[in-house]
Parts: structure tokens; C-alpha cells; sequence
């Protein structure tokens, strides 16, 4: 079964819509996290959680808020986002601080 | 804030060609990793490099850190088709208050495309 899996894997909404990105991993690892990859920026990491606590927010806007259930699910739910948060939105997740990360293969979110 | 700045941006080559892409830095490093990006995927590790002057080899892939780890190069060997991908550069900064999670900072990356 693949490692990192993403839903859905493009998605169009307005500016007004709300819709969340889930992503699930099935390699046991106790810490995932969200990244952004955008056209004119490196890929740049948005939030962290380790055990189910979020351990890193990396100054993103509240127009973004991750949920992590339990240690093999986390969700990105989106609200009235802007077209600059036009990306493709990554998911990973790592055994533990010395591991290696295994990325999902993204959502790409267009918001018109 | 500790920068990975990749040259060249851009790369379009035709199959069996040699290239070499950089990550460079102003800031040394404990270790450097190298990840390859295919269209439609997330980033896959490629190598690990951790003491100055390390060379390792993966196939016709050579990753070398530099002697002062702040710098890092890929050279790929008779290029083919299967290489087309984004090439990024990372470090990783292990989270100093739960010391289980870590913190990977990207480079700018490197968009190869291997023609026929």
C-alpha cells in the first residue's frame, strides 16, 4: 500500500468555499507534516506535528488550520482562502527527528 | 535565516549528456540531502551527505558536500529521459524543544528536463 497517500489530488474552489485536504500514512511514524510548493517560492513547511501535537507553525495565515486526529491522519482545512494560495500543498511524515521524511505526491489547489 | 540558493534554475539536455547542478549556502551545515521531484509526485530522498568532502555514489548520480558543508553538487552521468525531474536540496533542523520531529528548509531547486 502506498506510504503517503493525499485527497484530493486537485481541487478548484472560490474564495468563499471552505474545503479541507486530507492525507493519511501507513508507515507508523509518529510525526507529519504540511508543506506549500508554489510557482515563485521554494517548497516551504507550514506546520508540524509530533504525537498528535502541533510543534511548528511557521507564521501561516488562520485562513489555514491543520487538524491531526491521531498520528496516521492529518488534515489542512481552508477558508476563504486567495488566489496566492494557489499551490500544490505536500504531506509527510517521518519516523522521528533523525528519520527520513516520505512526501505524499500533493493536492494541487487552484482558488479562483 | 540560512539560505540554499541551487544553480542553475533551469536545464534542458539531451539524453546521454553530462550536467552538474550546485546548492550553495553562506551558512555550514551538519548535513545536506538531495531529493528528486517527478511531475505529479512528492519529493523523493535521494542521498544524505554529511562529512566535508564526502563523494557518494547512486548509479550514474554523484553527490559531493563540500570540504566547508556549506555547499553541495550533483553531477549525472550520461543523462536519460527518466532523470527529467526537479532537483532540490534541503537541511534538516531537528526541533530543538520535542527533539522527535524534524524541519527540512528547501532549496530554490533545479528543473531538469532530459530530451531523446
Amino acid at each position: 500500500e502506498t506510504g503517503v497517500t493525499q485527497t484530493p489530488r486537485h481541487l478548484v474552489m472560490g474564495m468563499t468555499n471552505k474545503k479541507s485536504l486530507k492525507c493519511e500514512q501507513h508507515l507508523g511514524h509518529n510525526a507529519m507534516y504540511w508543506y506549500k510548493q508554489s510557482a515563485k517560492k521554494p517548497l516551504e513547511l507550514m506546520f508540524v506535528y509530533n504525537f498528535k501535537e502541533q510543534t511548528e507553525n511557521n507564521s501561516v495565515p488562520s485562513r489555514f488550520s491543520p487538524e491531526c486526529p491521531n498520528s496516521s491522519h492529518l488534515f489542512l482545512h481552508l477558508h476563504t482562502l486567495q488566489p496566492e494560495d494557489s499551490a500544490l500543498y505536500l504531506c509527510a511524515s517521518s519516523q522521528g527527528n533523525t528519520d527520513t521524511q516520505y512526501f505524499g505526491p500533493g493536492t494541487r489547489l487552484t482558488v479562483l | 535565516t540560512q539560505l540554499l540558493e541551487q544553480s542553475p534554475q533551469f536545464l534542458s539536455i539531451q539524453e546521454g549528456e553530462n550536467l552538474t547542478v550546485y546548492c550553495n549556502s553562506s551558512s555550514v551545515f551538519s548535513s545536506l540531502q538531495w531529493y528528486r521531484q517527478e511531475p505529479g509526485e512528492g519529493p523523493v530522498l535521494l542521498v544524505t551527505v554529511v562529512t566535508g568532502g564526502e563523494v557518494k555514489k547512486l548509479k550514474r548520480l554523484t553527490f559531493q558536500f563540500g570540504d566547508a558543508r556549506k555547499d553541495s553538487s550533483l553531477h549525472i552521468t550520461a543523462a536519460q529521459p527518466g532523470d527529467t525531474g526537479l532537483y532540490l536540496c534541503a537541511f534538516d533542523s531537528p526541533q530543538q524543544n520535542t527533539g522527535t520531529a524534524s524541519k527540512l528548509t528547501f532549496g530554490t531547486g533545479t528543473r531538469l528536463q532530459v530530451t531523446l
